[in-house]
This record gives C-alpha cells, structure tokens and sequence, in this order.
C-alpha cells in the first residue's frame, strides 16, 4: 500500500532563516505531489505540484520554492522566512491530476 | 477569488441528529468533488467523493448531493456522532487538468 510521510513534524524559525520541508511517498511510482498550506482563516491553500521530476507548478507567488529532486520526493524551501511563512504544511499525492489526494501528517511551522 | 465556499464556518449538531454541510462551486468546469475530514494537527483524511454524472453517492453513514444547476453540494451525516467533530473541507476539480481546490472549510461540534 502507499504511504506518505513528511518531517519535521513541528519547527521555530527565527525570520530570515532558511526552511526545508521533506516529503516522501512509497509504494507507487510517479505520483502527483503537492504542498498545501492551512493559514488561520483560509483553509487549505495549495502551493505547488509537480508531475513529474523537475516539473514544478506554482499556485500563489511567494518566497517559497519547492523541488522535486526524485520521483517520490518533494521539498519545499525557503531561502527566508517571513512571519507570514507561519503555517501547517501539507504535502499529498495522487496518481493523477484532478484524482482524489491523500495527505501526510503536516508539519507545523512557527516563525518567530 | 474564491472557487469553491463553504459559507458556514461553524455548525454545532446533537448527537444522533443529521449534520449537513454545505459548499457551493463557481466553475462550470468543476466535474469531481471531494470532503475531506480534518483533526487539529493531523492531515485531513478522504470521507466521500462524487463526480459529475451524478447526484448522490452514499457510504455509510455519508451521504454527498450534488445540484449542477446550482453549482451545489452538501454533505449528510446521519446519525451524528461525537467522533465527527472535526474540519470537513470541501474540494472541486476538473479531472482534465486542474488540482484539487478547497473551500476554507467548516467546524463540526457534535455534542453528546
């Protein structure tokens, strides 16, 4: 069966520093990935997907990034946070564009 | 602007009364639909899904209407249990292309 797993679980940065969530999905292969952000008030925002290795798309213009360096790993980064960087982040996979999704954990980021 | 909403932020029900959540779509385009269940730092989980070509899907004690003409669908618990307290996030999508959107989301309170 499938799995998908992201880490850390929680962090504090302080403003101005660097982020680097990980996202990893087993047991399928080319599998859709996305980050997705729960902000207060805004439910679940999503930030990018990628089809395949290297493809990246991009939803809402900010200061993170995401890559895609193999096929069932995701990462999304920041070179600096910012407070409203402040935030649960979601990673998913599906097996196709439009398809239901499945979650990991979540991450919790507070930037202080 | 806001493609799928979920108008009611909150909703507080009985135990073993009917819950309905409501959520209402805007693209025409939008042939697949979705309610996912959330717990406060988890990721949210898949409950039910219906596509297009039809009006109502059941599992259990889930039920999801759909009204095209409307651009319309709500989600039926029946009976109502505390364990249901939760987020239910409603999600739309055109399976040709787009990743799924999701309203903003709306707090179940069973009370026993």
């Amino acid at each position: 069966s499938q799995t998908i797993h992201q880490w850390p679980a929680t962090l504090v940065q302080p403003v101005g520093s660097p982020l680097s969530l990980e996202c990893t999905v087993e047991g399928t292969s080319n599998p859709n990935l996305y980050w997705y952000r729960q902000a207060a008030g805004r439910g679940l925002q999503l930030l990018f997907y990628s089809v395949g290795i290297g493809q990246i798309s991009s939803e809402v213009p900010q200061n993170l990034s995401a890559s895609r360096p193999q096929d069932r790993q995701f990462i999304l980064s920041s070179k600096k946070l910012l407070l409203s960087d402040s935030g649960f982040y979601l990673c998913a996979w599906n097996g196709g564009i439009g398809n239901t999704i499945y979650f990991g954990e979540g991450s919790w980021l507070t930037v202080v | 602007d806001q493609q799928v909403k979920q108008n009611s932020p909150s909703l507080s029900v009985q135990e073993g009364r009917i819950s309905i959540l409501n959520c209402d779509y805007t693209n025409s385009m939008f042939d697949y639909f979705l309610w996912y269940k959330k717990y406060p730092a988890e990721g949210p989980t898949f409950l039910i899904s219906i596509s297009s070509i039809k009006d109502k899907n059941e599992d259990g004690r889930f039920t999801v209407f759909l009204n095209k003409s409307a651009k319309h669908l709500s989600l039926h618990i029946v009976p109502s249990q505390p364990g249901d307290s939760a987020v239910y996030f409603c999600a739309a999508s055109n399976q040709a292309g787009t990743a799924l959107i999701f309203g903003k989301g709306t707090t179940l309170s069973v009370s026993s």
